[in-house]
């Protein structure tokens, strides 16, 4: 089993939906990162928490350090935020999960 | 402020072949990482430098070699190519553990 696991692989939704990318964990960490990548392109960073919620325009990112667990929420979806969304744990090292393939339809 | 950079953004060797992959930051950065990305594995972590002077192996190191050559750089080198090698390379840098990540913009490399 993997120690970080995100749901879903991989999601399509219709422009203006809310979306949950999930992130859960198994190792004791230090902070949790938020990542966006573009086809094609580079890696951004979107949040680091080390707990409770950050948000920034569209963008939520939620932390449960007690059930080890991230959910990052993007509200009034459009298509340019179509991507792959991967979770990182800081664990002195990074792990990355799997990442989450979004589509958003117009 | 350029970030983090690596070079080159292109490579194709032969097998057999070796080669250096750069990666600066300009950010004062004490962590320093490498991983590769696959189709459908992820980012995966080949080596990290916790800070100047320390380097550790990540999940994925065999094939390579790291240095951390002062608090600036890190690189990664390849000593004799293998088609499994051909992925994408990302470096990433971050101040500490309560810091935001910053990417390079990675580098395509091919062994064929």
């Amino acid at each position: 089993k993997n120690e970080v696991e995100q749901s879903p692989q991989n999601l399509t939704a219709q422009e203006g939906e809310f979306i949950t990318i999930n992130c859960s964990y198994s190792v004791g960490i230090s902070a949790l990162h938020w990542l966006q990548q573009h086809p094609g392109g580079g890696i951004v960073s979107l949040f680091m928490l080390s707990s409770g919620k950050k948000k920034h325009g569209r963008l939520i990112a939620t932390i449960n350090i007690q059930e080890k667990h991230s959910s990052l929420h993007i509200t009034a979806s459009h298509p340019r935020d179509s991507a792959v969304y991967i979770c990182a744990v800081h664990t002195g090292k990074l792990i990355f999960g799997q990442g989450t393939t979004l589509q958003v339809k117009p | 402020n350029a970030g983090v950079t690596q070079t080159p953004k292109f490579q194709v060797l032969k097998t057999g072949q070796s080669m250096t992959l750069q990666c600066a930051q300009d950010m004062n950065h004490n962590s320093m990482y490498w991983y590769r990305q696959d189709p459908g594995m992820g980012l995966r972590l080949i080596y990290y430098s916790a800070s100047e002077g320390t380097t550790d192996k990540g999940e994925v190191p065999n094939g390579y070699n790291v240095s951390r050559l002062n608090k600036r750089e890190f690189s990664l080198r390849l000593e004799s190519a293998a088609p499994s090698q051909t992925s994408v390379y990302f470096c990433a840098s971050t101040r500490g553990v309560d810091s935001p990540l910053h990417f390079g913009n990675g580098t395509r490399l091919t062994v064929t």
